[in-house]
């Protein structure tokens, strides 16, 4: 069984100060894990997505998250924010067919001035 | 990534009437697209499973006769709300599944707000 769970529902951080966002994983086979941003009224937009090469991806407007297999996490990490990533953020995780995909709660990400 | 879009992006109606959001993948042919549900400050909680040329496959708890999927072609896919209430009030949303290698990726459309009165 696959289950996602993201430990934060509500994140605040000051603009040019560091993000992370938490995800923790739990699957029966090799996972595909994926980050989505929403922001308001908005569809979910591709961040990230990690497919069992490297370990450490990189994204879309300068996120990037680790996979750690022995902690089961995906945080997603940005060194420094900006005002314009304010949204909500979804971890993602997929069995490597795609055929089941569990979406975490969500976290929302303040950013303030 | 694929493009997808939806129309309207947001519908007014009134209770008891349908609604029809249609779905395109504008530059990939999809065999399969997902609908899903968004109710305000939640997850996104998959609907059904739209095959083309085929019947949908609902979730659980998920009326079949009330959200009516057709999936003519390989672009489009279309969810019709039928006799709409307000509960039914929701952000629905899109989404396609391309291959990406040795795994596949999702990508969603913009998203339906509907407001049933």
């Amino acid at each position: 069984a696959q289950s996602v769970t993201q430990l934060d529902s509500h994140v605040s951080v000051s603009e040019g100060t560091p993000v992370l966002l938490r995800c923790n994983y739990s699957s029966s086979y090799s996972p595909s894990l994926f980050w989505y941003v929403q922001h308001p009224n908005k569809g979910l937009q591709l961040l990230l997505k990690y497919t069992s090469a490297a370990t450490l991806v990189k994204g879309i407007n300068g996120f990037e998250a680790e996979f750690k297999k022995s902690e089961t996490s995906f945080h997603l990490t940005k060194p420094s924010a900006h005002m314009s990533d304010a949204a909500e953020y979804f971890c993602v995780v997929s069995d490597t067919g795609g055929f089941k995909t569990i979406f975490g709660a969500g976290t929302r990400l303040c950013v303030k001035a | 990534g694929a493009v997808v879009s939806q129309h309207p992006s947001w519908v007014i109606c009134k209770s008891g009437t349908s609604v029809k959001i249609e779905c395109r993948s504008l530059d990939f042919q999809a065999t399969t697209m997902f609908w899903y549900r968004q109710f305000p400050k939640q997850s996104l909680m998959l609907m059904a499973t739209s095959n083309e040329g085929s019947k949908a496959t609902y979730e659980q708890g998920v009326e079949k006769d009330k959200f009516l999927i057709n999936h003519a072609s390989l672009t489009l896919s279309t969810l019709t709300v039928t006799s709409a209430h307000p509960e039914d009030s929701s952000f629905y949303i899109c989404s396609v599944r391309q291959p990406s290698g040795s795994s596949e990726t999702q990508y969603f459309g913009p998203g339906t707000r509907l407001l049933v009165l």
